[in-house]
């Protein structure tokens, strides 16, 4: 299995409050992501990075944002929580020499109330 | 739009019946790759086909590509309840960025 980490496994906070979930990879892989996944809608891309320092939005980035410091760590910050962003976060790297095959986190369920 | 289709989106089967699962597109893609998510748990990859008309098996699974890479097909010989799970298609548009469109899966569940 892939080396990699998510934390917190769950978190319950308030509309309003900011929110980090980080996602920690073992592989050394360029490639990072940040999907949500809501029953209805499968999995959609909120962020990636390409590189340390590198990142751009997905289809759902509105109300996040991410930062890149380091290979292995991967960020998501939720600037002021929304009951709609109550959902499950996955994170997912890619890299070597296949990068379109990703390779999934546990998972961090976050309720937002 | 939904890039990626999947069907059946539900299936409810007994151990021991064979099963047909669809993923299918308009565009063509450079590779699609099919993942299993089992409750509370991040998708784990199962098989990656790349060239039209590529049949893959990975036990009592048969994995294939549409000649025009644009489709393709999961078969399940006699299930079991282990093989209960989420199971999601995913790709890169040819031409298009490496970064995969995922369809929204065929819950799968298979009563022993």
């Amino acid at each position: 299995d892939a080396g990699i980490t998510q934390s917190p496994r769950h978190k319950v906070t308030e509309t309003g409050t900011p929110v980090t979930l980080r996602c920690h990879q073992t592989e050394n892989h360029r490639y990072m992501y940040w999907y949500r996944q809501d029953p209805g809608h499968g999995l959609r891309l909120i962020h990636y990075s390409y590189g340390v320092k590198d990142t751009d939005k997905g289809e759902v980035s509105d109300g996040y944002s991410v930062s890149r410091s380091k290979t292995e760590d991967f960020l998501l910050t939720l600037e002021s929580a929304t009951s709609s962003q109550t959902s499950v976060y996955f994170c997912a790297i890619s890299g070597g020499t296949d990068k379109e095959t990703q390779y999934f986190g546990p998972g961090t369920r976050l309720l937002v109330l | 739009t939904q890039l990626l289709e999947q069907s059946p989106q539900f299936l409810s089967i007994q151990e021991g019946e064979n099963l047909t699962v669809y993923c299918n597109s308009s565009s063509v893609f450079s590779s699609l790759q099919w993942y299993r998510q089992e409750p509370g748990e991040g998708p784990v990859l199962l098989v990656t086909v790349v060239t039209g008309g590529e049949v893959k098996k990975l036990k009592r699974l048969t994995f294939q590509f549409g000649d025009a890479r644009k489709d393709s097909s999961l078969h399940i010989t006699a299930a079991q309840p282990g093989d209960t799970g989420l199971y999601l298609c995913a790709g890169p548009i040819s031409g298009g960025s490496y970064i995969p469109t995922f369809g929204r899966g065929t819950s799968l569940i298979v009563h022993p």
